[in-house]
């Protein structure tokens, strides 16, 4: 069946720190892809997404780029703040299907 | 524009008891989604609604749970004669018809049963 695939965490950076979180993803077809944040104390929030292959979604500087021939869309940021401490969560949509596909999501963990 | 709304936030019931949370979506949308989220895991499908129809429903599913949404507007999810294993953060969003579609979500009601 379709799923994704995170890093465990907690991915643990000092601030202004190169940041990369890993996904990939088994798909029967061609998905859009998603990451969303999970702030402490708030709801899922879309940070950035991708709907073809080799689509770069980006948003509060971070970047993901949708390679279908590695099957991944890994996040990234330059330099990442406190403000980013947060859980990351990868996802797909089929077509066929509107539901989301989650990955079990990534704690990230930025220190002064 | 207010976002999803979810009711109530918290919520803590004994095993076997029934519970009932609701959903406002954003006002004009027309897809409303349940997920079920436990901890340290990323969330699950469990039923869609496009305006008052339900279009799928996940195997995780049980028939204690049911879903409705009457008029296309808010939406209700019921847990019959609940278990600890229903013991989670059920998530609703919303989203519009579209390729792509961006799904908001709520803040989540979190469930506790003794």
């Amino acid at each position: 069946g379709n799923s994704v695939t995170q890093m465990e965490g907690p991915v643990t950076l000092s601030e202004e720190a190169f940041l990369t979180i890993n996904c990939t993803y088994t798909a029967t077809g061609y998905p859009s892809l998603f990451w969303y944040v999970q702030y402490p104390g708030e709801g899922l929030q879309l940070l950035l997404k991708a709907t073809k292959a080799d689509d770069k979604g980006s948003n509060k500087g971070f970047e993901a780029t949708y390679r279908k021939e590695t099957t991944s869309f890994h996040l990234e940021k330059g330099s990442v703040q406190v403000s980013d401490s947060a859980v990351y969560f990868c996802a797909l949509q089929m077509d066929s299907s509107y539901k989301l596909i989650f990955g079990s999501g990534t704690r990230l963990l930025v220190r002064p | 524009d207010t976002g999803v709304s979810q009711d109530p936030r918290h919520k803590i019931t004994k095993r076997g008891q029934n519970v009932t949370f609701r959903c406002d979506p954003i006002s004009e949308h027309n897809r409303l989604y349940w997920y079920r989220q436990t901890l340290g895991q990323g969330p699950e499908f469990l039923t869609y609604f496009q305006n008052e129809a339900q279009l799928e429903k996940s195997r995780l599913l049980s028939d204690r749970f049911s879903a409705e949404r009457p008029k296309g507007s808010f939406s209700t999810l019921e847990i019959q004669r609940t278990e600890q294993g229903d013991s989670a953060m059920y998530l609703c969003a919303s989203s519009l018809v579209d390729w792509g579609e961006t799904q908001y979500f709520g803040p989540g009601t979190r469930l506790l049963v003794l």
